[in-house]
């Protein structure tokens, strides 16, 4: 199986203040196809996973612009310009080229 | 809108079954393939198990291959997971999720709320 490790695995931070995620993948995740099938996701406290971000670098249907995913091969970070208080929860990345699909541990967002 | 509702979950001793269910709606719930995810309690995510549109493509994790079976009845809109010979291990919130990856790939748009199964004695 594809190994997904995240870094850091939690992380403070004072609103307004940019945040970064970083998830290596154990094999690439560029496929023939010419695409790179690495996914983030938000669960937000007492909820179910929300998508944020697909193929790397698009955002989701009503995702805020403050968001942004970046990478390629088997690295990959997940930017936000200016956190807000409502982005608080646990981010996970995740490759769907490869069975099993498999996810990062997590990289818990707390606000300062 | 798209929603997906599970149900079934509940408090099951080892070796118990279960059968988990998800009603979609706001979607053409026959178009797209479906998954099984689930997290354990205080834990990550990890994939359950994988179904085409059209039944024709099913996979399953190692951890439930043999004891688990994924299934759909597209006229009914719903999605199953039939939980069989269940393991102290199998304790966690099992979500559907759906999944518009063509075939080179899997990935969820959007999930269900969640149904707790806890097996204990």
């Amino acid at each position: 199986d594809i190994v997904m490790t995240q870094t850091p695995l939690s992380l403070s931070v004072t609103p307004g203040q940019p945040a970064s995620i970083s998830c290596k993948s154990s094999q690439s995740l560029l496929h023939s196809d010419g695409k790179t099938y690495l996914y983030w996701y938000l669960q937000k406290p007492g909820q179910s996973p929300q998508l944020l971000i697909y193929e790397v670098s698009s955002r989701f249907s009503g995702v805020p612009d403050r968001f942004s995913g970046s990478g390629s091969g088997t690295d990959f970070t997940l930017k936000i310009s200016r956190v807000e208080a409502e982005d608080v929860g646990v981010y996970y990345c995740m490759q769907g080229i490869h069975l099993p699909p498999t996810f990062g541990q997590g990289t818990r967002l707390e606000i300062k | 809108e798209v929603q997906l509702v599970e149900s079934g979950g509940g408090l099951v001793q080892p070796g118990g079954s279960l059968r988990l269910s998800c009603a979609a709606s706001g979607f053409t719930f026959s178009s797209y393939s479906m998954n099984w995810v689930r997290q354990a309690p205080g834990k990550g995510l990890e994939w359950v198990s994988y179904i085409s549109s059209s039944s024709s493509t099913i996979y399953y994790a190692d951890s439930v291959k043999g004891r688990f079976t994924i299934s759909r009845d597209n006229a009914k809109n719903s999605l199953y997971l039939q939980m069989n010979s269940l393991r102290d291990e199998d304790t966690a919130v099992y979500y559907c999720a759906r999944d518009p990856g063509g075939p080179a790939t899997a990935f969820f748009d959007y999930w269900g709320q969640g149904t707790l199964v806890t097996v204990s004695s």
